[in-house]
């Protein structure tokens, strides 16, 4: 079965600094796209972060441009999100997504808290 | 702010169809990729429709749907007690390079 399991999530300080981690497994993960996507608590869906299945594009929504970093590790199974200058607004439940226009599987998500 | 609408709420009795739409605020043609998702309270999403009315293995024939000039459209046939949850639509916009989601559509049976 597929799985995408997310952990790394917590409560940070504002202006503070988080890695998400994505272990995937249960399909060839080297071959697909994967993406980072948030819910806010209450609220909807955002995609955050795009990378395709050779690190060579690599998109990012407004809102985390130049403090989030995507990056995976196709020899690990695993995809990554270094969150920088967190702020507020940053703090949801982030999953991680695999594929391109059709989001087929999803994790449980973890949650990032940014508060004071 | 979100580039695509949807209604808040949609309600509809066991047995009866609902539509939920999709409505981008620009040209949605630059929209392509269109998808659909269902979300239960405390679960992850679940991807229902791709590629604007293509159902992945193992979705019930119950979920359609269609995609016009500026509008995209979820509609479920024959509603059922489980169908209440809250549904997304998503497109990949090619010209930026991003996804978007929709607002969200809250579906009470």
């Amino acid at each position: 079965d597929v799985q995408l399991v997310e952990s790394g999530g917590g409560l940070v300080k504002p202006g503070g600094s988080l890695r998400l981690t994505c272990a995937a497994s249960g399909f060839t993960f080297e071959t697909y796209t994967m993406n980072w996507v948030r819910q806010p608590p209450g609220k909807g869906l955002e995609w955050v972060s795009y990378i395709n299945s050779g690190s060579m594009f690599i998109y990012y929504a407004d809102s985390v441009r130049g403090r989030f970093t995507i990056s995976r590790d196709n020899s690990k199974n695993s995809l990554y999100l270094q969150m920088d200058s967190l702020r507020g607004e940053d703090t949801a439940v982030y999953y991680c997504v695999r594929g391109h226009g059709d989001f087929g599987a999803w994790g449980q998500g973890t949650l990032v808290a940014v508060s004071s | 702010q979100s580039a695509l609408t949807q209604p808040a709420s949609v309600s509809g009795s066991p047995g009866q169809s609902i539509t939920i739409s999709c409505t981008a605020t620009s040209d949605f043609g630059t929209y392509h990729l269109v998808s659909w998702y269902q979300q239960h309270p405390g679960k992850a999403p679940q991807l229902i429709i791709y590629e604007g009315s293509k159902r992945p293995s193992g979705v019930s024939s119950r979920f359609s749907g269609s995609k016009s000039v500026n509008t995209a459209s979820l509609t479920i046939s024959g509603l059922q007690a489980e169908d209440e949850a809250d549904y997304y639509c998503c497109s990949y916009a090619g010209n930026r390079p991003s996804y978007v989601f929709g607002t969200g559509t809250k579906v009470t049976v």
